[in-house]
């Protein structure tokens, strides 16, 4: 049972447009999300992340929103750069509040930036 | 400063044999966990360490599993009688241990039973 869902597999876009990255949850004691990057043969990076008693965290080119009742969550990079090409994974703990900040991974969606 | 460091990049076994992976994860961190990524999936918890409690092991697929983490640093994940679904990338990542903190990635082992 998928906790943390993103239901494209991948994305394409053109530099310099913006990328819109989605996710979806069930699980309603979520309150804190992050989004990860990962380049082949890395470890995810960390790029932003939201508590749910926010709606709206941006930092640079990368914003990410949050919607509680619809459960939805979405990462928006603009301008697109060649560069963010990576495999981008949402996540979500129960950490803010909970003892335990084990993440919960949704299956990650393949950005692709044209030059 | 260093980051995660985990050994091997790479470990082919075969199906019926013990392995262990290691994870030295950033000095000073009190939290580290396990994840792994199988084919075509996200990452998927298996046991997280937090100073002196006791781990959370929920995430552990079967009894074959088992991690120790030795005075509060060092980590090594044992899996015992390998099968070939135990074929994954396997992640250790450590925090600051304190709610919300960031999670810092090692580069993972690949593990390829046959």
């Amino acid at each position: 049972d998928q906790q943390v869902k993103q239901n494209s597999p991948s994305l394409s876009v053109q530099e310099g447009r913006i990328s819109i990255l989605n996710c979806d949850y069930t699980n309603s004691m979520f309150d804190y999300f992050l989004w990860y990057k990962k380049y082949p043969a890395e470890g995810p990076t960390f790029l932003i992340s939201i508590s749910s008693i926010k709606d709206k965290n941006e930092d640079g080119r990368f914003t990410v929103f949050l919607n509680k009742s619809a459960k939805h969550l979405s990462l928006h990079i603009v301008p697109s750069q060649p560069g963010d090409s990576a495999v981008y994974f949402c996540a979500a703990s129960e950490g803010v509040t909970g003892a335990n900040s084990k993440l919960t991974f949704g299956k990650g969606i393949t950005l692709s930036v044209r030059p | 400063g260093a980051g995660v460091s985990q050994s091997p990049s790479n470990k082919v076994t075969e199906k019926g044999k013990d392995v262990e992976l290691r994870c030295d994860p950033i000095s000073g961190h009190t939290a580290l966990y396990w994840y792994r990524q199988s084919l075509g999936q996200g990452l998927e918890f298996l046991i997280y360490f937090q100073g002196n409690s006791a781990p959370d092991k929920s995430g552990l697929p079967s009894d074959r599993f088992s991690a120790e983490r030795t005075g509060g640093s060092v980590s090594t994940l044992t899996i015992q009688r390998t099968q070939q679904e135990d074929s994954a990338v396997y992640l250790c990542a450590s925090s600051l241990g304190q709610s919300g903190s960031e999670q810092y990635f090692g580069p993972g082992t690949r593990l390829t039973v046959t």
